[in-house]
């Protein structure tokens, strides 16, 4: 089993839909959690950042966080076309930083 | 405020040949770290450079070598290069361990 777990997708969802995605995680020691957006042939893109349990929203993504159930989401409010691309989820455990295999997110016009 | 650097953005090798990529980190950051990105495989990490210091190594066999200077600007190196090393690799800067990685858009290495 791996440390992070994240379904890869490909999720098509029409523009103007919310977007859930997910990732679980095996391991407590995590204690950072972020979420970043990679297009295609550009590096990844930090999107959200947290620390604590509980929701953090910027504009139309908010990243909720269970630390009990090992389980952290990155909703996206009024999908656009512009947001397709792969998604990742990347903790911090110690001085490791690990990445979950990322979802492929196509948003249909 | 200028992003993470990494050159070049492509190279086209061929199997033996060594390679030197470079990465200059985000102003301040004094954390650099190298990741190899494939379809089948994501993200894996390669290894870690605080103040140049190698804090971190990720499972990759010995012809993958980096180094940092003391201007946190970091370089990787790939000796007898094989066909299984086609890869984006990826670096990114960060101010230290607890804080959110910031990477380059990587180099794109064909081996041919």
């Amino acid at each position: 089993q791996k440390e992070v777990e994240q379904d890869p997708g490909p999720l098509s969802v029409p523009e103007g839909a919310i977007v859930s995605l997910n990732c679980t995680y095996s391991n407590s020691a995590f204690q950072y959690f972020m979420w970043y957006r990679q297009y295609s042939r550009k590096g990844p893109e930090l999107l959200m950042y947290t620390y604590s349990s509980g929701n953090k929203e910027d504009g139309r993504f908010t990243a909720q966080v269970d630390k009990s159930s090992k389980y952290i989401s990155l909703f996206i409010r009024d999908s656009q076309p512009s947001d397709s691309a792969t998604y990742l989820c990347a903790m911090i455990r110690g001085q490791n930083f690990v990445f979950g295999p990322g979802t492929r997110l196509s948003v249909l016009p | 405020k200028a992003g993470v650097t990494q050159t070049p953005r492509y190279l086209i090798k061929t199997r033996g040949q060594q390679v030197t990529l470079s990465c200059s980190p985000i102003s301040g950051h004094r954390s650099v770290s190298w990741y190899q990105q494939t379809p089948g495989q994501g993200l894996q990490f390669l290894f870690e450079y605080f103040s140049e210091t190698q804090r971190n190594k990720g499972n990759f066999p010995g012809r993958f070598s980096g180094r940092q200077f003391s201007n946190s600007r970091s370089e990787m190196n790939v000796s007898t290069l094989e066909l299984g090393d086609s890869a984006l690799y990826l670096c990114a800067s960060s101010f230290g361990w607890d804080q959110p990685q910031h990477f380059g858009d990587g180099t794109r290495l064909s081996i041919l």
